[in-house]
């Protein structure tokens, strides 16, 4: 079995103030684990994902999540939010051979001028 | 080609109509999926097709039909559906641990 809780529903960040979006994972099994980002009547867009490499994972537009297993967290970061950063972010995990995805319940990003 | 491709983007239908959403991918993924979102929620799966053949359907009801005519294509089918079915229909395929989401399809039942 497998979960996600995203701790917060919304976060509000001033433009160029880092970013913290906080994920923690429950899996009975090595997971794959991925943030997406969704903006206003948009699909899915992958930001970074963890399957068993670097433990630091890199994404697109400046994002970072550190899979952590100790504390079974997954959290996103971004130095310096940018306006076109607002959007709605989705924590994922899968299993590592499988193919159900289990979304969390999303953070609302909001960037204020 | 590293896109799913969704048509058409927006489709408002009847509850008497009959429509298909359509869904096409070209990178050789072998799992294809279904899923409904509402607003302000995550997506929800609705069917999995792993070698054109479906392999889960998430006690969907029956007046969404999914088909995978080939490889590559994935359609949904849509017949008298209620107005609480309107939603954005996101399509996604997979191979191995990689996932590709198409832009979707904002369905609205009146």
């Amino acid at each position: 079995a497998q979960s996600v809780t995203q701790l917060d529903s919304h976060v509000s960040v001033s433009e160029g103030t880092p970013v913290l979006l906080r994920c923690n994972y429950s899996s009975s099994y090595s997971p794959s684990l991925f943030w997406y980002v969704q903006h206003p009547n948009k699909g899915l867009q992958l930001l970074l994902k963890y399957t068993s490499a670097a433990t630091l994972v890199k994404g697109i537009n400046g994002f970072e999540a550190e899979f952590k297993k100790s504390e079974t967290s997954f959290h996103l970061t971004k130095p310096s939010a940018h306006m076109s950063d607002a959007a709605e972010y989705f924590c994922v995990v899968s299993p590592r051979s499988g193919r159900q995805l289990t979304f969390g319940s999303g953070t609302q990003l909001t960037v204020l001028p | 080609d590293t896109e799913v491709t969704q048509t058409p983007k927006h489709l408002v239908m009847g509850m008497t109509n009959k429509k298909s959403l359509k869904c096409e991918q070209h990178m050789g993924h072998r799992a294809m999926y279904w899923y409904k979102q509402k607003a302000k929620k995550p997506p929800e799966l609705m069917f999995v097709y792993s070698y054109e053949k479906l392999s889960i359907n998430e006690s969907v009801p029956s007046r969404f039909s999914p088909e995978c005519p080939n490889s590559s294509l994935l359609n949904l089918h849509l017949h008298a559906l209620q107005p609480e079915d309107s939603a954005l229909y996101l399509c996604a395929s997979s191979r191995d641990s990689g996932y590709t989401f198409g832009s979707g399809t904002r369905l609205t039942v009146v």
